[in-house]
């Protein structure tokens, strides 16, 4: 199992521009979730999803949008990127029921954005 | 879901247990307790979890007080590979919260 992948590793935008973050997972879980980390800051969610096209959003959703169209695959889309969205941006994925805070996380993307 | 209070940073010598202490004074009856670390630059990872009984796995133990408003994650032989951050989080367990929310954690420094 390659787990939860993510790319790019590494981007820079300059404001203004749009890109989409890749996440994938081959561990056939429902949850999957995106979240944004600051430098010394905890974790922010951004959006999830608890199965094929159901996603939501989470405590910091605005500049973002997501989609959910297979089990495997979580893509996070930047609509008009701002430098205030510099951060290391992580996916992960879990099961369900019980275990579903027991998440599985990328390596993570950082971005950059002048 | 309750919140949790962690201290921001603490240190530990190589190879001596690293108590790391978790707040959760609001904590209910249903509310499972999880533990993360973070090492630098890397994602978050899954350590342990517990309701009330204390727990342990090949990572570590989880002590959960009999009131349950706190818990302690112990690494009982610290090394220099668990100089990460921690993250203790409390889970409504009748599913309501699908997916985990953290804080700022603590900062643990293994030093030889």
């Amino acid at each position: 199992n390659a787990g939860v992948t993510q790319t790019p590793k590494f981007q820079v935008l300059k404001t203004g521009q749009s890109m989409t973050l890749q996440c994938a997972q081959d561990m056939n879980h429902e949850y999957m979730s995106w979240y944004r980390q600051d430098p010394g800051m905890g974790l922010r969610l951004i959006h999830y999803s608890v199965g094929a096209g159901i996603t939501d959003q989470g405590e910091v959703p605005n500049g973002y949008n997501v989609s959910r169209s297979t089990t495997e695959d979580f893509p996070l889309r930047l609509l008009s990127a701002a430098p205030s969205q510099t951060s290391v941006y992580f996916c992960a994925s879990s099961t369900t029921g019980r275990r579903a805070y027991e998440q599985y996380f990328g390596p993570g993307t950082r971005l950059t954005v002048t | 879901d309750a919140k949790t209070t962690q201290p921001t940073s603490m240190d530990c010598a190589e190879g001596r247990a690293a108590n790391l202490p978790c707040n959760h004074s609001t904590i209910s009856g249903n509310e499972y307790v999880y533990w993360y670390r973070q090492i630098h630059s890397q994602g978050p990872q899954y350590i342990i979890h517990g309701l009330k009984n204390n727990e342990t796995n090949e990572m570590a133990s989880l002590i959960i007080t009999e009131d349950r408003k706190s818990s302690t994650l112990i690494l009982p032989h610290a090394t220099l590979r668990d100089t990460a951050v921690y993250y203790c989080i409390v889970r409504d367990r009748s599913g309501g919260s699908y997916i985990p929310t953290f804080g700022r954690g603590t900062s643990l420094i293994v030093h030889p």
